[in-house]
């Protein structure tokens, strides 16, 4: 059972370059988030999908787009990156059944834009 | 959106030594979450609180959700290396999503 998996791990990009990260879940989960972590400040959400064919706006979208392309799928595209976009990106999926339930997260995604 | 204050940032103990975090919010919470990450993976839930005073335990590890609901605590008892790591909060934040906290990250010391 893989869970969260996500791809790439690592990933250079220049300043300007387009990239999308990809994420699946296999726990029949109808949720899914993106976050990103930088030091000190934790884990800020990107987006999210509540539910397959609907997307909403987290904390920090700016500069991001999302596509659920499937219950499985949760897709986050950077169109034109940008340094202050370095960071570790995570993908994480959850459960309807009950409020707040809790996150399964992937490992992660450690992009470093120059 | 909520705020949540997490404390320490940062501890460096000896192994065996007994841990406490805790994390504070600007309002009202129902549910607290506690989560590890161990280095280079990503967060694994520990401990999911759902009422005000309740006190959980995950082996070495024990919750409380304050009773103020504003506020949980973490304490890990006899640290092992593996205890490794950065331990964040979590509670509800806008749009009935999770927020988090900073983290605290632990460094066991042999």
């Amino acid at each position: 059972n893989a869970g969260v998996t996500q791809t790439p791990k690592f990933q250079v990009l220049k300043t300007g370059q387009s990239m999308t990260l990809q994420c699946a879940q296999d726990m029949n989960h109808n949720s899914m988030y993106w976050y990103r972590q930088d030091p000190g400040m934790g884990l800020r959400l990107i987006y999210y999908s509540a539910s397959e064919g609907t997307t909403d706006k987290g904390e920090v979208p700016n500069g991001y787009n999302v596509s659920r392309l499937n219950k499985r799928e949760f897709s986050l595209r950077l169109e034109s990156a940008a340094p202050s976009q370095t960071s570790v990106y995570f993908c994480a999926s959850s459960d309807l059944s009950a409020i707040y339930s809790p996150l399964h997260f992937g490992n992660g995604t450690r992009l470093t834009v120059t | 959106g909520q705020q949540l204050n997490q404390s320490p940032q940062s501890m460096f103990i000896q192994e065996g030594e007994d841990v406490s975090m805790n994390c504070t919010s600007s309002s009202i919470f129902n549910t607290w979450l506690w989560y590890k990450q161990d280095p280079g993976e990503g967060p694994v839930l520990l401990i999911a609180l759902y009422k005000a005073g309740e006190l959980t335990s995950n082996g070495r590890l024990t919750a409380q959700f304050g009773i103020t609901r504003k506020d949980s605590f973490l304490n890990i008892s006899a640290s092992i290396p593996s205890d490794v790591g950065i331990y964040f909060c979590a509670g509800p934040g806008s749009a009935r999503q999770l927020t988090f906290g900073s983290g605290t990250q632990l460094t066991v010391l042999p």
